[in-house]
């Protein structure tokens, strides 16, 4: 099976700090995904990866950036973390750029800024 | 552009009752859709897709059939378990786009009492 581990569960966060979500994949998946969740809103794309060191903003980008040294691993970075970045974040690989392969999920981050 | 609009929960119904889950769609030509269950505590797992009209997605005792005419594709279940409590997105992913296009509902949470 696919796994997608993100490294943390939880975070409690300061106003202005800078922080790092990180996730990693098992399977070798070209694409990657970083995902915020807010109730109501569903999920919005904040930033999406096709290879390494290959990004593209998605629909939600502002304050956040992103980096792939690695085809495993796929870095969500807050760079001056805000109230309203508090939400779950959720981090998605999948094989290809074709098709309709699926997206496998980690199990999520819950960040709050205080 | 490409939307998804799903029936807004909570919904709270008992063991063994009849689900059904509705979802809408507004895309141009022909999207793939998709069901995505969120167990809790857990990230997004893909419930079933179809790739063209009529077809009919399936897994786990749901079904959901792709109406191009009713541009739906919504849920069913005929008899649901506690262990069906979640959360469920449709989500869509247009026929022009890559991965990084698929567009998903808001979701819709489901409680199963015993």
């Amino acid at each position: 099976d696919v796994k997608v581990t993100q490294s943390s569960r939880y975070l409690v966060k300061r106003t202005g700090e800078k922080v790092f979500l990180e996730c990693v994949q098992d399977m070798d998946h070209e694409n990657m995904f970083w995902y915020r969740q807010d109730p109501g809103l569903g999920l919005r794309l904040i930033y999406f990866s096709y290879d390494v060191k290959m990004k593209e903003k998605g629909d939600i980008p502002e304050g956040y950036s992103v980096s792939r040294e690695k085809k495993e691993r796929f870095s969500l970075i807050l760079e001056s973390a805000s109230t309203n970045q508090t939400s779950m974040y959720l981090c998605a690989s999948s094989p290809d750029d074709r098709g309709n392969s699926p997206l496998h999920f980690g199990n999520g981050t819950r960040l709050t800024v205080t | 552009g490409d939307s998804v609009t799903q029936m807004e929960g909570p919904v709270t119904l008992s063991e063994e009752a009849f689900l059904t889950i509705n979802c809408t769609y507004t895309a141009t030509g022909y999207p793939s859709l998709f069901w995505y269950v969120q167990y809790p505590g857990e990230g997004l797992q893909l419930l079933l897709k179809a790739t063209k009209a009529d077809d009919k997605g399936s897994n786990k005792g749901f079904e959901a059939t792709y109406r191009k005419e009713t541009t739906s594709f919504h849920l069913e279940k005929g008899s649901v378990q506690v262990s069906d409590s979640a959360v469920y997105f449709c989500a869509l992913k247009s026929p022009r786009g890559s991965a990084r296009q698929l567009t998903f509902g808001s979701g819709t949470q489901l409680t199963v009492l015993p």
